[in-house]
């Protein structure tokens, strides 16, 4: 079976652009989270999706948003790039959403911002 | 909020040695997870092993153990027989059972594990 898959893998985008990432959970997985990872520091919580629905949102601005498609699988919008927002971001999917699921991550997408 | 520490931003031992990774972490609620997960230079983070915070008795996963102690909220991870694989960043994550888990893991800044042939 194959895991999480996320693409695109690299990307650079300049400031005040918009990026989406996608992720395509494990088969059977209907929950999705997104968590963002700064160089040198943990991941930090994001967003979680679950059945299509917005189950859980972190400390994180409006410009960023995400959405849950009928297969499970998920975008993550960013919008006005800031050069902050230059890190790797890890999807990770779980059968459900509940505190005691195991998630299991994708190797990422890393955003360049310049 | 929760807060996650892992106030040991490198650790180095021997292959074949045993290395204890530290964590502790601050939070009032009396039902939780914890985790440790492994971050190789692949970037894809890998559960090591899991710990619910109702049972006293620790988590054990081959040569991966944990020293949980609820009352200092404490959460170490003991690697045994260190092998050239288990060369990564470690990371630890509390994460609620309250509210469904909708807060996500909360992790620390982690432990470069460094293992010397």
């Amino acid at each position: 079976d194959a895991g999480v898959t996320q693409s695109p893998t690299h990307l650079i985008k300049t400031r005040g652009q918009h990026v989406t990432l996608r992720c395509s959970p494990i088969s059977g997985h209907k929950s999705v989270s997104w968590y963002q990872q700064v160089l040198g520091q943990g991941p930090q919580f994001i967003f979680q999706y679950y059945e299509k629905e917005e189950r859980g949102r972190g400390n994180f601005p409006d410009r960023f948003s995400a959405r849950q498609f009928p297969n499970y699988s998920s975008e993550l919008n960013v919008n006005a790039l800031l050069l902050g927002d230059s890190a790797l971001y890890l999807c990770a999917s779980s059968v459900r959403f509940s505190g005691a699921n195991v998630l299991t991550f994708g190797a990422g997408s890393r955003l360049t911002v310049l | 909020a929760q807060t996650v520490t892992q106030s040991q931003p490198e650790m180095s031992v021997q292959e074949a040695e045993t290395v204890t990774l530290s964590c502790t972490y601050d939070t009032s609620e009396s039902d939780y997870y914890l985790f440790w997960y492994k971050q190789p230079p692949s970037r894809q983070m890998i559960l090591v092993i899991r710990q619910e915070a109702y049972k006293q008795q620790n988590a054990t996963e081959n040569r991966f153990s944990v020293n949980f102690q609820k009352a200092a909220k404490s959460f170490s991870l003991k690697i045994s027989d260190s092998q050239l694989g288990d060369a990564a960043m470690y990371f630890c994550a509390y994460r609620s059972a309250d509210g469904g888990g909708a807060d996500g893991l909360t992790f620390g800044k982690g432990t470069h594990l460094i293992i010397q042939p």
